[in-house]
């Protein structure tokens, strides 16, 4: 059974940096053709992606977000972690990790999400 | 980006009902697209990809088609745990880029 669960703060404070982790189980980031990505959702409103990760390392990121993210993989703790720097109110949202592939870039599953709250 | 546009934003139906949405995208995306049901307070949950092929245990009540620009979902007969948010999603091209969302409401 694959699963994964994202953790971080749920406030962060305008112009600070946001670290997220998604720890995961059922799969492998050394398995060729594997990938996670980021997606977040504000609050009452559509979903984004953000960034992808693959099992070689590749990395993929939103245009608009790409100077404040960065994506990163601990293989041997099954975790991938996300950062965002100079957060703003605007990035207030529920963040989701979720399995992809190279081959099926759908997003399944998806871990249950963290809101993060940006506010002083 | 490719955008997707779906419609309606939302609907109201009764348990039964059938009841179709669309999406649409910017440009010819072929048959990548993924369909998901979203249900207040949680994480979205695949229910089809290209375009209509039904994830593994996924009621086979609900059917995805189309190609190229215009694809549509379509549930034959609204049961109550469909009540719920519907995201259409493009993986033609990076970044995939999901449509804004189609509300089904209980009548």
């Amino acid at each position: 059974q694959v699963t994964l669960r994202e953790s971080g703060p749920a406030l962060v404070k305008p112009t600070q940096t946001l670290t997220l982790t998604c720890t995961f189980s059922g799969f492998s980031l050394s398995t060729s053709g594997m990938c996670v990505s980021w997606i977040r959702q504000p609050p009452g409103k559509a979903l984004e992606w953000l960034a992808r990760i693959d099992w070689d390392d590749d990395k993929y990121y939103s245009t608009s977000l790409k100077t404040r993210l960065t994506i990163s993989k601990d293989t041997s703790k099954n975790q991938v972690v996300l950062t965002m720097t100079n957060m703003d109110p605007v990035d207030t949202a529920t963040y989701y990790c979720a399995r992809t592939s190279t081959v099926s870039n759908w997003f399944d599953p998806w871990g249950q999400g963290t809101l993060v709250t940006v506010s002083s | 980006a490719i955008r997707m546009t779906q419609s309606p934003s939302s609907l109201s139906a009764s348990t039964g009902d059938r009841v179709t949405i669309t999406c649409r995208a910017s440009q010819g995306i072929s048959s990548y697209l993924a369909w998901y049901q979203q249900k207040p307070g949680k994480a979205p949950k695949l229910l089809i990809y290209a375009a209509s092929t039904l994830q593994s245990g996924v009621p086979s009540r609900f059917s995805g088609s189309g190609s190229g620009t215009d694809f549509t979902l379509t549930i034959s007969c609204l049961q109550s745990e469909d009540f719920a948010t519907y995201y259409c999603q493009q993986y033609y091209s990076y970044p995939p880029t999901f449509g804004g969302g189609t509300k089904v409401e209980i009548k």
